[in-house]
């Protein structure tokens, strides 16, 4: 059974930095890509960030929103997804969820985590 | 980027109704097209990929169409477990995009 735990969400204020973690198990870790897809209070969903595979050498790519500030990363050896979030706005105030793709299709976000909760404020 | 556009945000429907959500792509995805039900506290649940496929385990009232640009989310014979709000999500390129979700409710 594929399972997906985020953890590492909180309070935290503006300019700061957190990092998220997303422990997996039920699957081989190194053979998906992972992404990171967060969700605004009462707003859509929005990707944030992918990491590829191995057979991808485990490249990354950010959205717009967060490329510079945000970093993802795997330990391969614990199967665990992280992602590194400094220079901290409000509008970064949401549901973080880690997702693991289907097996052929980069982007379809087939297996969730139940999310962490990271909000931003003084 | 790809903008995904769901026409309605909200809809009412009768238990046993049918339900027909639209969701429009800024440019051709080519039918990478996924849709997600996502209830409340919950996180998404992925019940349709490839525009058309419907993943194991959902139900047989749910059904995807489209192509192009346009796309549809039907349910059929609306059950009370299907209270939730639907997302639209475009595949083909990133920026991974999702529409701005239609909240579903029982009339």
């Amino acid at each position: 059974e594929v399972k997906l735990v985020e953890s590492g969400g909180g309070l935290v204020q503006p300019g700061g930095s957190l990092r998220l973690s997303c422990a997996t198990s039920g699957f081989t870790f190194s053979d998906f890509y992972m992404e990171w897809v967060r969700q605004p209070p009462g707003k859509r969903l929005e990707w944030i960030a992918a990491s590829r595979n191995k057979a991808n050498d485990y490249t990354t790519e950010y959205s717009a929103s967060v490329k510079g500030r945000f970093i993802v990363s795997r330990d391969t050896s614990q199967s665990i997804l992280y992602l590194q979030m400094n220079a901290l706005r409000a509008e970064d105030t949401a549901i973080y969820y880690c997702a693991r793709d289907a097996v052929y299709d980069p982007g379809l976000f087939a297996y969730w985590g139940q999310g962490t909760l990271v909000t931003v404020s003084a | 980027d790809i903008q995904m556009t769901q026409s309605s945000s909200y809809l009412s429907v009768s238990l046993g109704g049918r339900v027909t959500i639209t969701c429009k792509a800024s440019d051709h995805i080519n039918n990478w097209l996924a849709w997600y039900q996502q209830k409340p506290g919950n996180a998404p649940r992925l019940l349709i990929s490839g525009a058309t496929s419907l993943e194991t385990g959902v139900p047989s009232r749910f059904s995807g169409s489209g192509s192009g640009k346009d796309y549809t989310l039907s349910i059929t014979s609306l059950q009370t477990e299907d209270v939730a709000t639907y997302y639209c999500q475009q595949y083909w390129s990133t920026p991974y995009t999702f529409g701005g979700g239609t909240k579903l409710e029982i009339k």
